[in-house]
């Protein structure tokens, strides 16, 4: 099946530095891509789609100067959070939209980022 | 706005109980449709999803779900339980229009005792 990594999985970082995530689709070439936000016991919050060679669409009220999203090639998405504050800890998670059948979305397994 | 609502937050039920859970979203348009789940410690899985044709889909480990166009509502039901299906259970939506984005409901934490 289709496989999604994340990377890193588990970040600390101090507070005003930059952290990249990375999301690689491993056997598939996405078209799309999708940053996720998940606090805990709750659901996934849509950050931005991700086109490869365009710009990202971020959703409303997700600033886009502090997540810089880059999707160079069709297997590779990165989230950049700059000067991380504590309250962008959070559980961040990519889906990479592709495979054999388009509508379908494949999750990485997300990435935890506790900024201290 | 388009949304999905998920009536149970949390779900306790014993082992061979049936399980039904509610979803329902507000968008006029057609929509594709989906459930997602994620076991404790894993990364989202896709359990089933409806895309068009017969409203009755069926998918892995036993689980199916209705889609009621008149409702708005797919949900998700599983005649018998086991303890393996513990798990937070996500409804979402894919709007046709709209760029393949898709809406997440707020899950439902499901618990089964063994």
């Amino acid at each position: 099946g289709a496989v999604v990594s994340q990377h890193p999985s588990w970040v600390i970082c101090k507070s005003g530095t930059s952290v990249k995530i990375e999301c690689r689709s491993l056997d598939f070439q996405a078209t799309t891509m999708f940053w996720y936000r998940q606090f805990p016991k709750q659901s996934l919050m849509l950050m931005a789609t991700s086109n490869e060679g365009s710009k990202a669409t971020y959703e409303q009220g997700v600033e886009k100067d502090k997540f810089l999203i880059n999707h160079a090639s069709l297997t590779l998405s990165t989230l950049t959070v700059t000067s991380a504050h504590p309250e962008d800890s959070s559980f961040y998670i990519c889906s990479a939209q592709g495979g054999r059948t388009s509508y379908e979305q494949y999750f990485g397994p997300g990435t935890r980022l506790t900024v201290t | 706005a388009q949304s999905v609502s998920q009536h149970n937050h949390h779900v306790i039920l014993s082992e061979a109980a049936s399980l039904e859970l509610g979803c329902n979203y507000s968008y006029g348009g057609t929509v594709n449709l989906f459930w997602y789940v994620q076991y404790p410690g894993q990364h989202l899985q896709l359990l089933l999803k409806y895309f068009s044709g017969d409203p009755l889909v069926k998918g892995i480990k036993g689980f199916e779900a209705e889609f009621i166009k008149s409702k708005f509502s797919f949900n998700l039901r599983k005649p018998s339980v086991q303890w393996s299906d513990t798990a937070e259970y996500f409804c979402a939506v894919m709007p046709s229009t709209g760029g393949f984005k898709t809406i997440f409901g707020a899950g439902t934490r499901l618990f089964v005792k063994a």
